[in-house]
C-alpha cells in the first residue's frame, strides 16, 4: 500500500510569506504528527494530530500551526516566514491503536526561506 | 522529560567491519525506542523497535539493538556493515500511547572500501 505522502517536495518562499505543507497518511492511519529537522536543532517535534484534533503541541511559536480533515489527511502552516524556518519538515502518521507507536515517516519537504 | 543521546557525531567503519552505534536515553517510565536511518534527503525509515520482552532485537538490513535497562542505552549493531549502510542514523524515545518522539542528535556513518 503506498506510503505517506507529503507535497511539495521541495519550496522556496521569501521572508514574511507564509506556507502551507500537506501530509496524506498511510490509508488507515489516524494520527499524524511533524517534525522540523534542522542542522542545528535535528529533529524537533512541532505537533500531532488524531481525528482531527490536535492532541500534543512541542515548542514552536504560534506561527507553527496545522490541522487535520476528516479523511486524516493533515496541513500545516507557517506564517510570516523567517529564514530560520528553513529546514525539512517530516510528517509521521500512525495507525492510531492505543499500542500503536510506530510512526511512518514521509519524504519530507524541503522548505527555503530567502 | 524524555531526552536521547548520541555520543558519537560521526563514524567512519570499513566495508566489512562491524558497527555500533551508541544511544543512551533519560525517561522516567519504561520507554518505546525505535533507531530510524535517514538518507540524504530523505525521510527515516525504522530499522528496528523495543517495545518490551526480549532486550535484544532484530531490525532489518542485519541490523540489531540491545535495550540494557541499568545502563540506559539502547546501542545498534551490524556484524558487517555494506557500502549501502553509509547514512544518518537516529535513536528515538517515545512512551505508550503517546505520538510525539524524542530523537537524538544523529550519529552519520561512513563507510570506506
Amino acid at each position: 500500500k503506498a506510503g505517506v505522502t507529503q507535497t511539495p517536495r521541495y519550496l522556496i518562499k521569501t521572508r514574511g510569506q507564509q506556507v502551507t505543507l500537506s501530509c496524506s497518511p498511510i490509508s488507515g492511519h489516524r494520527s499524524v504528527s511533524w517534525y522540523q529537522q534542522t542542522p542545528g536543532q535535528g529533529l524537533q517535534f512541532l505537533f500531532e494530530y488524531f481525528s482531527e484534533t490536535q492532541r500534543n503541541k512541542g515548542n514552536f511559536p504560534g506561527r507553527f500551526s496545522g490541522r487535520q480533515f476528516s479523511n486524516s489527511r493533515s496541513e500545516m502552516n507557517v506564517s510570516t516566514l523567517e529564514l530560520g524556518d528553513s529546514a525539512l519538515y517530516l510528517c509521521a502518521s500512525y495507525l492510531g491503536g492505543l499500542r500503536d507507536t510506530e510512526a511512518f515517516f514521509g519524504q519530507g519537504t524541503r522548505l527555503t526561506v530567502v | 522529560a524524555q531526552s536521547v543521546t548520541q555520543p558519537d557525531i560521526h563514524i567512519t567503519v570499513s566495508e566489512g567491519a562491524s558497527l555500533e552505534l551508541r544511544c543512551n536515553y533519560s525517561y522516567g517510565a519504561t520507554p518505546y525506542l525505535f533507531w530510524y536511518v535517514q538518507s540524504p534527503g530523505q525521510g527515516l525509515q525504522l530499522l528496528l523497535k523495543y517495545f518490551s520482552g526480549d532486550t535484544l532485537v532484530q531490525g532489518i538490513k542485519g541490523f540489531e539493538a540491545e535495550f540494557k535497562r541499568s545502563q540506559s542505552s539502547f546501542n545498534l549493531r551490524k556484524p558487517s556493515v555494506h557500502w549501502s549502510d553509509a547514512a544518518e542514523y537516529f535513536c528515538a524515545v517515545g512512551a505508550w500511547g503517546d505520538y510525539k518522539l524524542s530523537f537524538g542528535a544523529g550519529t552519520t556513518v561512513t563507510v570506506r572500501a
